[in-house]
């Protein structure tokens, strides 16, 4: 079974400042990893994917996240806030048996202050 | 590419009748197609995987016979919700792989309010 857990249903920083969303999984078999922003009353949108290829995935809009298979996790991240980046942000998992069904975590809410 | 759409964005309905929703990959064939429904401020619970030609597979918890999923072709699949309740409003969305590629691709989702 796969699982995911996102660290903090809601974080705040600053307009300007690092943005770190926190995403351990749990995985019997190589994962594959996401995430996705949504924005209100909208789907998702693929900000990245791990894919075993480079630790180090590089996403759209200036995040970027890293695959730690020792620490089981996949933190995104964004050196500098923008208002825009207010939404709501999902870190997923899939592979293995159950093909490309991708499970969710429970999401956490990006607020920037200006 | 790689393109899924979902028809219609929005639905309304009465309470007791039935809709529809279509779930569409647009330039690639899927053999495999998702389900999930979003309640307001909460993740996207997984409710059905379908391959094509064969039954959905529910996930626990999830009514086979309210929510009927069929996946006739290799580029649509529909989730029809029976006999709606207000409790069944959500936000639908799906999504679609197939074999070779990394990842599903998800449709823009489906508002259903049962009034």
């Amino acid at each position: 079974a796969q699982s995911v857990t996102q660290l903090g249903s809601h974080v705040s920083v600053s307009e300007g400042a690092l943005v770190l969303l926190r995403c351990n999984y749990s995985s019997s078999v190589p994962p594959y990893l996401f995430w996705y922003v949504q924005y209100p009353n909208q789907g998702l949108q693929l900000l990245l994917k791990y894919t075993s290829a480079a630790t180090l995935v590089k996403g759209i809009n200036g995040f970027e996240a890293e695959f730690k298979k020792s620490e089981t996790s996949f933190h995104l991240t964004k050196p500098s806030a923008h208002m825009s980046d207010a939404a709501e942000y999902f870190c997923a998992v899939s592979g293995g048996t159950g093909g490309f069904k991708t499970i969710f975590g429970a999401g956490t809410r990006l607020f920037v202050k200006a | 590419g790689a393109v899924v759409s979902q028809h219609p964005s929005w639905v309304i309905c009465k309470s007791g009748t039935s809709v529809k929703i279509e779930c569409r990959s647009l330039d690639f064939q899927a053999t495999t197609m998702f389900w999930y429904r979003q309640f307001p401020k909460q993740s996207l619970m997984l409710m059905a995987t379908s391959n094509e030609g064969s039954k959905a597979t529910y996930e626990q918890g999830v009514e086979k016979d309210k929510f009927l999923i069929n996946h006739a072709s290799l580029t649509l699949s529909t989730l029809t919700v029976t006999s709606a309740h207000p409790e069944d409003s959500s936000f639908y969305i799906c999504s679609a792989s197939r074999g070779g590629i990394t990842e599903a691709f998800f449709g823009q989702g489906t508002r259903l309010t049962v009034v």
